[in-house]
C-alpha cells in the first residue's frame, strides 16, 4: 500500500463545476502539500498546509490531521484548471528539507 | 530570477549507456533534490544533496549517484541504463537550514529532463 493514496485518478468535470480531490497518507508527516503539473512536466507548488484550510482564489486545501486525510476543492472549474494535481508529504527530519513522498497524482480535465 | 533550470531538456539513450543531468538551482538556494518519475506516477525521491554532500536517499541502486558543486549547482548521474530507467527527472531546490531541525522549506521544481532508453 502507498503511503500517500489519491482519488479520484481521473476527473472530467463541465467548467462551472465544483472539484473534489482527495489524498489520505498512512504516515505521520510535518506537512501536506498539494501541486500542480501541466503537460511537459513542470510542478508548482500550490499549498503547504499542517492544519485546518488553506485558500488562495478558487483553490481550497484542507487537512484533518487525526483522520490523515486532505482534500484539494477548486470552486467555478476553468479549462485552464486541467492539469495533474498531486498530493505529496513532508516528514519530520534533523535537516529541515525532508524528502517529499507522493502521490501518484490526479488528472482533472474541465470541459468547456 | 531564473528559477530552477534543467538540461538537457530530452535525451535518448541505449541500454547499457551511461547519462549526466544537470540542475542549477534557484537564486539562494543551497539544496538541491532530485525526482524520478515514470509515465503516469508520482514523483519518487532519489536523492538530496546538501553542502556538496548526499544527504538522503531514497530506494534506487547504486547506478545513480550525484554530484553537487560549490556554486550549488548539481548532476545526475545514471550508469547502465535500463529500460526501467525511461522517465521524467525533475530536480528541486530550496532553501537549507546548515543541518539544524527546522519547518519545511518550500521546494521549488524545475522543468524535468526526459529520459527515454531504447
Amino acid at each position: 500500500k502507498n503511503e500517500v493514496e489519491q482519488s479520484p485518478q481521473n476527473l472530467t468535470a463541465q467548467e462551472g463545476e465544483f472539484i473534489t480531490i482527495n489524498c489520505s497518507y498512512s504516515v505521520g508527516i510535518s506537512a501536506l502539500h498539494w501541486l500542480q503539473q501541466h503537460p511537459g512536466g513542470g510542478i508548482v507548488s500550490l499549498f503547504m498546509l499542517s492544519s485546518g484550510k488553506k485558500k488562495h482564489g478558487r483553490l481550497i486545501a484542507t487537512i484533518n490531521i487525526q483522520e490523515k486525510h486532505s482534500s484539494l476543492h477548486i470552486t467555478a472549474s476553468h479549462p485552464r484548471d486541467s492539469a495533474v494535481y498531486i498530493c505529496a508529504v513532508s516528514g519530520w527530519s534533523n535537516f529541515g528539507n525532508e524528502k517529499l513522498t507522493f502521490g501518484t497524482g490526479t488528472r482533472l480535465t474541465i470541459i468547456p | 530570477d531564473a528559477g530552477v533550470t534543467q538540461s538537457p531538456t530530452h535525451l535518448i539513450k541505449t541500454r547499457g549507456q551511461q547519462v549526466t543531468l544537470r540542475c542549477s538551482p534557484k537564486s539562494g538556494h543551497d539544496t538541491v533534490s532530485w525526482y524520478q518519475q515514470a509515465l503516469g506516477q508520482g514523483p519518487q525521491f532519489i536523492f538530496q544533496y546538501y553542502e556538496e554532500e548526499e544527504r538522503q536517499r531514497g530506494n534506487f541502486p547504486d547506478r545513480f549517484s550525484g554530484h553537487q558543486f560549490p556554486n550549488y549547482s548539481s548532476e545526475l548521474n545514471v550508469n547502465a541504463l535500463l529500460l526501467g530507467d525511461s522517465a521524467l527527472y525533475l530536480c528541486a531546490s530550496s532553501r537549507g537550514t546548515g543541518g539544524r531541525p527546522s519547518s519545511y522549506n518550500e521546494q521549488f521544481f524545475g522543468p524535468g529532463t526526459r529520459l527515454t532508453v531504447l
